[in-house]
């Protein structure tokens, strides 16, 4: 089985941090994303990757960067955390369009 | 680039009844029609996918149903168990290229009482 593993489920932080999420699936999927969910908004995506070191802008990017050096690896960044930055962020894995996402459990992030 | 809009944003069925959503899309060029289901504390999964060279498909309850036409695809849910209560996210696949993605609906909580 497709396994996505996020490195927090729940994590608080205070505004003007620098936090990273961290994202990692184990079936050699070229693609990756990152997306936040709020609620009556759905899921919107932040920014994806197609390849090791490639990055895409989704619909969403301000205030957040994305690294990705290896390939079951994809790291999500808030430069400088801010409250409205509070929410669920989700991470997903593909391995090619259009396929099956599979997702990680998501993790709570709270801004204080 | 692609819209997707979801309907109803909650819904409550009585346990063995029908439940059924409703999404439409705005990119005609849209090929790909998944449907997710997101229980609590867990991240979303795929329960069901459409692409556009079919009208329907069936799952056991599940069945999915869509109208290139007019633009809208529907899940559809029989014989509701409690445990099917969850939210729900449709999405269509658009774009061209690098710039091709997955668009989510808004979601609908299903609750399924006793």
């Amino acid at each position: 089985d497709v396994k996505v593993t996020q490195s927090s489920r729940y994590l608080v932080k205070r505004t003007g941090e620098k936090v990273f999420l961290e994202c990692v699936q184990d079936m050699d999927h070229e693609n990756m994303f990152w997306y936040r969910q709020d609620p009556g908004l759905g899921l919107r995506l932040i920014y994806f990757s197609y390849d090791v070191k490639m990055k895409e802008k989704g619909d969403i990017p301000e205030g957040y960067s994305v690294s990705r050096e290896k390939k079951e690896r994809f790291s999500l960044i808030l430069e400088s955390a801010s409250t409205n930055q509070t929410s669920m962020y989700l991470c997903a894995s593909r391995k090619g369009s259009p396929y099956e996402q599979y997702f990680g459990p998501g993790t709570r992030l709270t801004v204080t | 680039g692609e819209n997707v809009e979801q309907h109803p944003s909650t819904l409550s069925v009585q346990e063995g009844d029908s439940a059924v959503i409703k999404c439409t899309y705005s990119d005609s060029a849209s090929n790909y029609f998944p449907w997710y289901k997101q229980e609590l504390g867990k991240g979303p999964q795929l329960i069901i996918d459409i692409r556009s060279n079919v009208g329907e498909k069936k799952d056991q309850r599940i069945a999915v149903t869509l109208n290139k036409t007019a633009k809208h695809f529907s899940l559809h849910i029989t014989e509701t168990q409690p445990e099917d209560s969850a939210v729900y996210f449709c999405a269509a696949w658009g774009g061209t290229g690098t710039a091709s993605k997955l668009t989510f609906g808004t979601g609908t909580r299903l609750q399924v009482t006793l």
